[in-house]
């Protein structure tokens, strides 16, 4: 079984300043963790991904997270938060082995930027 | 460009109405899903395919009928639409190689709106 929790439904910024978005799972297993950005009316990119690989794991647009066991967490972040960073963030959990890698998705955190 | 196109778009059925929601990739991936979206409950996945001839429910598969016509598409079918079924609905694809999941590629999703 496995289960995300992004315990935030939204976190707002303002323009320039860290961003930080939690996240947490749970899994009987080795995970593969993604996080995933959906801007308004669009589709979900992959931002980036862990698979047992190093910890810390850098993504597109200054994104990283890391991976820490002890804590079951994977939150994300960026040094400098900018305007088109405001969109819906998706912290996914899924086995890292087996073809049948169904995903389980968090509920989401939406990321507002003030100017 | 390799991805997963969804099709149609759009589209607005009155109540009782059947439909079918089209989707294919060109990534030579074995497993493909079609999930829902719904504000405040993330994406849930509905139905998925773990590989070509096969076929399984996920977590809200009620109302809902798919196909895995061949390994590049699933179709997903409302055989008689309800305004519950209201929602942004995404098609998705994964593979799995020797760096473990890849990850969902995803279709840029079809509003559905059920009057």
């Amino acid at each position: 079984a496995q289960s995300v929790t992004q315990l935030d439904s939204h976190v707002s910024v303002s323009e320039g300043t860290p961003v930080l978005l939690r996240c947490n799972y749970s899994s009987s297993y080795s995970p593969s963790l993604f996080w995933y950005v959906q801007h308004p009316n669009k589709g979900l990119q992959l931002l980036l991904k862990y698979t047992s690989a190093a910890t810390l794991v850098k993504g597109i647009n200054g994104f990283e997270a890391e991976f820490k066991k002890s804590e079951t967490s994977f939150h994300l972040t960026k040094p400098s938060a900018h305007m088109s960073d405001a969109a819906e963030y998706f912290c996914v959990v899924s086995r890292y082995t087996g073809a049948n890698s169904k995903l389980t998705f968090g509920k989401g955190i939406t990321l507002s930027v003030r100017p | 460009n390799a991805g997963v196109t969804q099709t149609p778009k759009f589209q607005v059925l009155k109540t009782g109405q059947s439909m079918t929601l089209q989707c294919a990739q060109d990534m030579n991936h074995n497993s493909m899903y079609w999930y829902r979206q719904d504000p405040g409950m993330g994406l849930r996945l509905i139905y998925y395919s773990a590989s070509e001839g096969t076929t399984d429910k996920g977590e809200v598969p009620n109302g809902y009928n798919v196909s895995r016509l061949n390994k590049r598409e699933f179709s997903l079918r409302l055989e008689s639409a309800a305004p519950s079924q209201t929602s942004v609905y995404f098609c998705a694809s994964s593979g799995y190689g020797t760096g473990g999941v890849s990850g969902y590629t995803f279709g840029s999703g079809t509003r559905l709106t059920v009057v």
